[in-house]
């Protein structure tokens, strides 16, 4: 069945760095977008990042724009988000999610089961 | 940016109750729009996207409906294991945003 699994997340100290990964499994991965999409404790959804297919395009929302990079292997099934200079407000679960659609943007499905990251001296 | 609002914020129903949550575009987005269920601890579930078309598996009594910038959805008979968040999101473009979040609670 198609799966997506998180893993990277941990503790890590203001301004330092970190890499998240997302496994990917049953489906044609070198064929979707995908995305990260992150969500503070208590609070609601926000999208992060978007690759397509081939890497071709990517994509971030401000707050993580120099800061961020998402890449992909795709002889790995694997997505990447490397985190660096973090702050406190970059606190959240991470989601990776798959696009729907190859030629414009689309609903996000499936989600992975989220990896936590905390951002603290 | 498109900004997505929901409303209302919170609510509570008793099960059978028809239930309706609305989500309003700053700008059209034509029907490029999905919704979500998250429960406590785990990842969002795509319910319906391109407005009103329902996920493979997801029950009929959820429904879409809208275009351009107001959109609801539509719970026709509560049931017990319906107590979620909703979250309506734009794909218009490829800033992608979600709405705030609907709290559904079972009376």
């Amino acid at each position: 069945q198609v799966q997506l699994v998180e893993s990277g997340g941990g503790v890590v100290q203001p301004g330092r760095s970190l890499r998240l990964s997302c496994a990917a499994s049953g489906f044609t991965f070198s064929s979707y977008g995908m995305h990260w999409v992150r969500q503070a404790p208590g609070k609601g959804l926000q999208w992060v990042a978007l690759i397509w297919y081939d890497g071709t395009k990517k994509d971030y929302v401000d707050s993580v724009k120099g800061r961020f990079t998402i890449s992909r292997d795709n002889s790995k099934n694997t997505l990447y988000l490397q985190m660096n200079s973090l702050r406190a407000e970059d606190t959240a679960m991470y989601y990776c999610a798959r696009d729907s659609i190859a030629s414009r943007p689309g609903w996000f499905d499936p989600w992975g089961q989220g990896t936590l990251v905390t951002v603290s001296s | 940016d498109i900004q997505m609002t929901q409303s209302p914020s919170t609510l509570s129903a008793s099960v059978g109750d028809r239930v309706t949550i609305t989500c309003r575009a700053s700008q059209s987005i034509s029907s490029w729009l999905a919704w979500y269920q998250q429960k406590p601890g785990k990842a969002p579930n795509l319910l319906i996207y391109d407005a009103s078309t329902l996920q493979s598996e997801v029950p009929s009594r959820f429904s879409g409906s809208g275009s351009g910038t107001e959109f609801t959805l539509t719970i026709s008979s509560l049931q017990p294991g319906d107590s979620a968040t909703y979250y309506c999101q734009q794909y218009n473009s490829y800033w992608y945003t979600f709405g705030q979040g609907t709290k559904l609670e079972i009376k």
